[in-house]
């Protein structure tokens, strides 16, 4: 597609469930990013890939987040044990290659609610 | 640790009134500095961009200047209009580490 795509954009989800997020970059974007934006707040980083490795997952807020990108494309987002402090917009965006100066491209967000 | 710090909101302006959001930064090397915006309902993207010092980014009539000495970024525009009503998120960059402020939302009324 020509911009980066997240499902679901909105997921209900019960405390303990696991959850699922997933992010198509746009074609040809080997750098990937996750960012989790709670109400009323900036974006908060939570890992970058660079082709098919977690190149930073300082952001993770702890072991029940991981996040994979097994072929150097779309990549997964994954939440074990929900809870109710999870519940926040979780944003991907995509930038091409090694140029820093570049442009992140988001996508337009998935919405978890965790009841 | 990189980090930004930006005006807090909200901002209610009148049409053609003048606006300056505030960016500060902190960062280690040599950051590329961004604003960004979010339209209702919409998703985060790009207004404007500097790379290095005293680079002024530009673009819909938003103008911010890249100031080492300060360590700033304003964000200004000189006539502001209903359909700028959004939130406004200062960035920066240093490598592949980005990172953004809290937002500042700006509502213009007619």
């Amino acid at each position: 597609g020509a911009g980066v795509s997240q499902t679901p954009s909105n997921k209900v989800t019960e405390k303990g469930k696991y959850v699922e997020l997933r992010c198509d970059p746009i074609s040809g974007h080997t750098a990937l990013y996750w960012y989790r934006q709670s109400l009323g707040q900036g974006p908060e980083f939570l890992i970058y890939f660079q082709g098919t490795g977690a190149a930073d997952d300082s952001g993770l807020p702890n072991d029940r987040f991981f996040a994979v990108r097994p072929e150097g494309s779309v990549s997964t987002l994954k939440i074990q044990r929900t809870e109710r402090g999870d519940s926040a917009v979780y944003l991907c965006a995509s930038r091409s290659g090694t140029d820093y100066t570049g442009e992140l491209f988001f996508g337009e967000g998935s919405r978890l609610t965790v009841l | 640790g990189n980090s930004v710090t930006q005006m807090e909101g909200p901002v209610t302006l009148s049409e053609e009134a003048f606006l300056t959001i505030n960016c500060t930064y902190t960062a280690t090397g040599y950051p590329s500095l961004f604003w960004y915006v979010q339209y209702p309902g919409e998703g985060l993207q790009l207004l404007l961009k500097a790379t290095k010092a005293d680079d002024k980014g530009s673009n819909k009539g938003f103008e911010a200047t890249y100031r080492k000495e300060t360590t700033s970024f304003h964000l200004e525009k000189g006539s502001v209009q209903v359909s700028d009503s959004a939130v406004y998120f200062c960035a920066l960059r240093t490598n592949n580490d980005m990172r953004f402020g809290a937002g500042t939302r700006l509502t213009v009324k007619p």
